[in-house]
C-alpha cells in the first residue's frame, strides 16, 4: 500500500519569498511521485514528476522538487513566489501496478500576500 | 492543447437516483481514471480503465458504480442508487501509457445527493 502525508495544510508567504511545500510518502516499491496543482474551478494539473535518475526535477512556473529516499521525502519549492502560485497543490504516489494509479494526499492551500 | 472533457460540471440529484457522469478522455490515450474528492478530504481513487476493462478498483468502488467506455470517445460513471454520502467532486483522467506517466484530468463534475 502507498501513502502520502502533506504537512500543513494551509501555507501562506509573501510575494517574493520562499515556496516550501511539504510532501512525505510510504511505498513498498519504488515510487513514482507527482506534484499537481488546482487553481479555482479548474482540474488538477502537473507541476512536475519523479520517476527515475535526477532526484532534483523543475517542473512549470520556477518549481521544482528533490526526492530524497532516505528521508522518504519529496518537497516543493519555489525561490520566489508570485500571487499567481495562490492555489491548492497536492503531492501524489504511484508504484507497484502498470496502470497509473495515483495516491494523493490531502493538499496545501498557498496564499500569497502581496 | 489537448484536454479532458467532463459533463456536467454540477449535478444534483435525489437520494436513491442514477447518475452518469461523463467524461471525454484525450483522443490517443489508453488509460482512464475516475478519481473523486468529498468536501474538505482527500482525492481519492475509485478505478482504472484499460483495454476496455477494469484494471484497478479501490474500496469505494463497489457494486453501486460501474463504468464504460460505449464509443471510441467517451468514458461514463455510472452511480446506480446515490447516497448523501456519494456528494463529491468527480475527476475523470487519462494518461497514454498508465505507471509514470502523467495524468490528464478534466474539470471535475460536482455531484450533490439531497
Amino acid at each position: 500500500a502507498q501513502s502520502v502525508t502533506q504537512l500543513g495544510s494551509h501555507v501562506s508567504v509573501s510575494e517574493g519569498a520562499l515556496v516550501l511545500l511539504r510532501c512525505n510518502y510510504s511505498s513498498s516499491v519504488p515510487p513514482y511521485l507527482f506534484w499537481y496543482v488546482q487553481y479555482p474551478n479548474q482540474g488538477l494539473q502537473l507541476l512536475l514528476k519523479y520517476t527515475t535518475g535526477a532526484t532534483l526535477v523543475k517542473g512549470i512556473n520556477g518549481f521544482e522538487a528533490e526526492f530524497k529516499k532516505s528521508e522518504t521525502s519529496f518537497h516543493l519549492t519555489k525561490p520566489s513566489a508570485h500571487m499567481s502560485d495562490a492555489a491548492e497543490y497536492f503531492c501524489a504516489v504511484s508504484g507497484g501496478t502498470s496502470y497509473g494509479k495515483l495516491t494523493f494526499g490531502q493538499g496545501t492551500i498557498l496564499t500569497v500576500h502581496p | 492543447e489537448p484536454e479532458v472533457t467532463q459533463t456536467p460540471s454540477h449535478q444534483v440529484t435525489q437520494m436513491g437516483q442514477e447518475v452518469i457522469l461523463r467524461c471525454v478522455p484525450i483522443s490517443n490515450h489508453l488509460y482512464f481514471y475516475w478519481y473523486r474528492q468529498i468536501l474538505g478530504q482527500k482525492v481519492e481513487f475509485l478505478v482504472s480503465f484499460y483495454n476496455n476493462e477494469i484494471s484497478e478498483k479501490s474500496e469505494i468502488f463497489d457494486d453501486q458504480f460501474s463504468v464504460e467506455r460505449p464509443d471510441g470517445s467517451n468514458f461514463t460513471l455510472k452511480i446506480r442508487s446515490t447516497k448523501l454520502e456519494d456528494s463529491a467532486m468527480y475527476f475523470c483522467a487519462s494518461s497514454d501509457r498508465g505507471l509514470g506517466t502523467e495524468a490528464f484530468f478534466g474539470q471535475g463534475t460536482r455531484l450533490t445527493v439531497v
